[in-house]
């Protein structure tokens, strides 16, 4: 899991609230990003950020928010608007050498909405 | 779409034999490889990647991809497994976006080693 750390590990929420969850490395890498992964589906992409105060939607954004204030800081919030938000978080970095560059992954959050 | 896919839900190897997990993709362009592996409650961890060059990449605890271009694959190999590989193996494919490139993941292929 090197240098990228994910808080809390698992994470409970009444249906209603909105949750953060926490990624931070210290890699010094310039690219971020929150996959979340489902049984059977693979990961599939939240948001990205390539470099600070900037971030881009993926493929499944709708009831996610995330900022990057810091280079070693991206948290993401799952709002209420988030219509099935049980699922297991994945952040990731990349270096931004290119289109070649190697992502590496935290060790991930189990959120659960009771 | 950029895409690829892993045919495969499981695979099932006995210890000390040999053992592919397959994936073949679809991108326009050349393509950039890379395999992943996930143990229970984990993050997934790298394992190796194709970007130019020799067609046999060799990556971490032995494992071995061969990029076959005219079969749009690229899949996963070991000479002898170990009960410890039993894992979720991803494949992913890198995927440009006009300004920026992400990674596209298979669906996972769970690899079950029995002694």
């Amino acid at each position: 899991d090197g240098g990228i750390t994910q808080s809390p590990k698992y994470l409970f929420r009444k249906e209603g609230q909105n949750v953060t969850l926490s990624c931070e490395q210290n890699l010094n890498h310039d690219a971020m990003y929150w996959y979340r992964q489902d049984p059977g589906q693979g990961l599939r992409l939240i948001y990205y950020s390539q470099i600070v105060n900037d971030f881009q939607k993926g493929d499944i954004a709708e009831g996610y928010s995330v900022s990057r204030e810091k280079k070693e800081s991206f948290p993401l919030t799952v709002t209420s608007a988030q219509k099935n938000p049980t699922a297991f978080y994945l952040c990731a970095s990349s270096p931004v050498r290119g289109f070649t560059d190697t992502q590496y992954f935290g060790p991930g959050t189990r959120l659960t909405v009771l | 779409a950029q895409s690829v896919a892993q045919p495969e839900d499981q695979v099932n190897v006995a210890e000390g034999n040999p053992l592919t997990v397959k994936c073949t993709y679809s991108v326009s362009g050349n393509p950039y490889l890379f395999w992943y592996v996930q143990y229970p409650n984990r993050g997934l961890q790298f394992l190796l990647k194709y970007i130019t060059g020799d067609n046999l990449v060799k990556g971490s605890y032995g494992f071995e991809a061969e990029f076959n271009k005219s079969q749009t694959s690229f899949h996963l190999k070991k000479p002898s497994a170990l009960v410890s590989d039993s894992a979720l193996y991803f494949c992913a494919v890198r995927v440009n976006t006009g300004t920026a490139s992400k990674l596209t993941f298979g669906t996972g292929t769970r690899l079950q080693v029995t002694l």
